[in-house]
């Protein structure tokens, strides 16, 4: 079955600064890479997704990059800010599995 | 206009006894999953039903049943809690059950099992 590996686990930034997360994914037939941001108590939310047919998605501070070849994608935040500080996921699909989550990367935002 | 919601939020309750979630999603959406959020943050698909049919079940211990009356509800029972069964359940929809369909998850119920 398809195996997500996120990293890094944690991750401190400060204000202002960018954040990258990195995850790898073992299924050569995913073709939908989202990411999910939760909030403490709160469900996970998407903030971005990418299909297969392009290498990169922006939505304003977000940005999303894929490299099918490597089987790896990222998630690239600029201008970081506190109210950005919470624990983000990478899924893909694999097999009859919609969406098969990695590990999560809880990020904070230093002021 | 919550999309997707679940009661209750918070569930705490004995070992062995029975408690049910509930799962509701107003988007008109064809398919709908339990996951489950271990106190690692680990997120893992349960269930799956489209249109009232059961079509993923990964390899979850039968005292969990799943029971999807209309397509707009998916409820979790489960019988003879465990310790173990301590965690975050998050339900979650998406307009089909296609591998590129955006899922929508509610806020979480969060069980402890004493």
């Amino acid at each position: 079955g398809e195996n997500v590996e996120q990293h890094p686990s944690t991750l401190s930034v400060q204000e202002g600064d960018s954040a990258v997360i990195k995850c790898t994914y073992s299924d050569s037939a995913s073709n939908y890479f989202p990411w999910y941001k939760q909030e403490l108590g709160k469900g996970p939310q998407l903030i971005i997704d990418i299909r297969s047919n392009v290498g990169e998605k922006k939505d304003q501070r977000i940005a999303v990059t894929l490299n099918k070849t490597a089987k790896h994608f990222s998630l690239h935040i600029t201008e970081t800010q506190p109210e950005d500080s919470a624990v983000y996921f990478c899924a893909a699909p694999s097999g009859n599995t919609p969406l098969v989550f990695g590990k999560g990367t809880r990020l904070s935002v230093i002021a | 206009d919550t999309a997707v919601s679940q009661t209750p939020k918070y569930l705490v309750t004995q070992m062995g006894n029975d408690k049910s979630i509930k799962c509701e999603q107003n988007l008109g959406h064809d398919t709908m999953y339990w996951y489950k959020q271990d106190s690692k943050k680990f997120l893992k698909i349960m269930f799956s039903y489209n249109n009232k049919e059961l079509i993923i079940n990964e390899t979850v211990p039968n005292r969990f049943s799943p029971k999807s009356p209309d397509k707009a509800h998916l409820n979790l029972h489960i019988n003879s809690l465990e310790l173990g069964d301590s965690a975050v359940y998050f339900c979650a929809s998406s307009q089909s059950s296609g591998p590129t369909d955006t899922q929508y998850f509610g806020p979480g119920t969060r069980l402890t099992v004493l």
